[in-house]
């Protein structure tokens, strides 16, 4: 079945740049989206890209794709402790006629004043 | 204000008992969809539906039940039969099924089993 996978956690001094990495399996991926969940709270979404499309730009936020390595990664310039969240990144894919979205593990980000 | 709206916010339940979980919108969205979040393991699909009075089982949809009976209402519930019901439930809606339309979502019920 299809699979998205993340590493679980990641630490940042405020003000560096976060890289938030993310690997896919199914090819036919339409939409790639990065949600953020902040504790206790349902999910928000932050961006999403075009399966082809390479990169997408969004204030503070850049979205890399490389398809041939099914690789998704979020970069969040100058982070701030508000940015302290679990980020999932999420696959659309069909199914049975239906296109479905399948869910990373999150990765749980912690930014260090 | 449009949006998704889930109650209780938090939940108790004793062994042996049915629960059931709100989810509201009033974002006139034909898809709605129960998540259920365990930590580490990111979310899980327990039940869709694509429009009123049709839902289909998600991955995990075994001690649950679901009903459309109305566009902006899909409630969750938890049933006796489901083995370890404690976890955050999420419900999210989106414009069609079939299309690649944004998830939106509610805050979210955490239920807990004592």
């Amino acid at each position: 079945g299809e699979d998205v996978e993340q590493s679980l956690f990641l630490s940042v001094r405020e003000g560096d740049s976060s890289v938030i990495n993310c690997t896919y399996t199914d090819s036919s991926s339409t939409y790639l989206y990065w949600y953020k969940q902040e504790p206790g709270a349902g999910l928000q979404l932050l961006t999403y890209i075009f399966s082809n499309m390479d990169m997408k730009q969004d204030q503070r936020l850049t979205v890399l794709l490389n398809k041939k390595d099914k690789h998704l990664s979020l970069r969040i310039a100058d982070t701030q402790t508000g940015d302290s969240a679990i980020y999932f990144c999420a696959e659309t894919y069909s199914s049975g006629g239906y296109q479905k979205v399948t869910f990373g593990t999150g990765t749980k980000l912690q930014v260090i004043p | 204000d449009g949006g998704i709206t889930q109650s209780p916010k938090y939940l108790f339940r004793k062994e042996g008992q049915n629960v059931t979980l709100s989810c509201e919108q009033n974002l006139n969205h034909d898809a709605m969809y129960w998540y259920r979040q365990d930590p580490g393991q990111g979310l899980r699909l327990i039940y869709y539906s694509q429009i009123v009075n049709d839902f289909q089982k998600g991955d995990i949809a075994e001690g649950y039940s679901v009903s459309r009976e109305k566009k902006e209402s899909f409630p969750l519930t938890v049933t006796s039969a489901q083995k370890n019901p404690t976890a955050f439930y999420l419900c999210a809606s989106s414009n069609r099924i079939t299309s690649t339309d944004t998830q939106y979502f509610g805050p979210g019920t955490r239920l807990t089993v004592l």
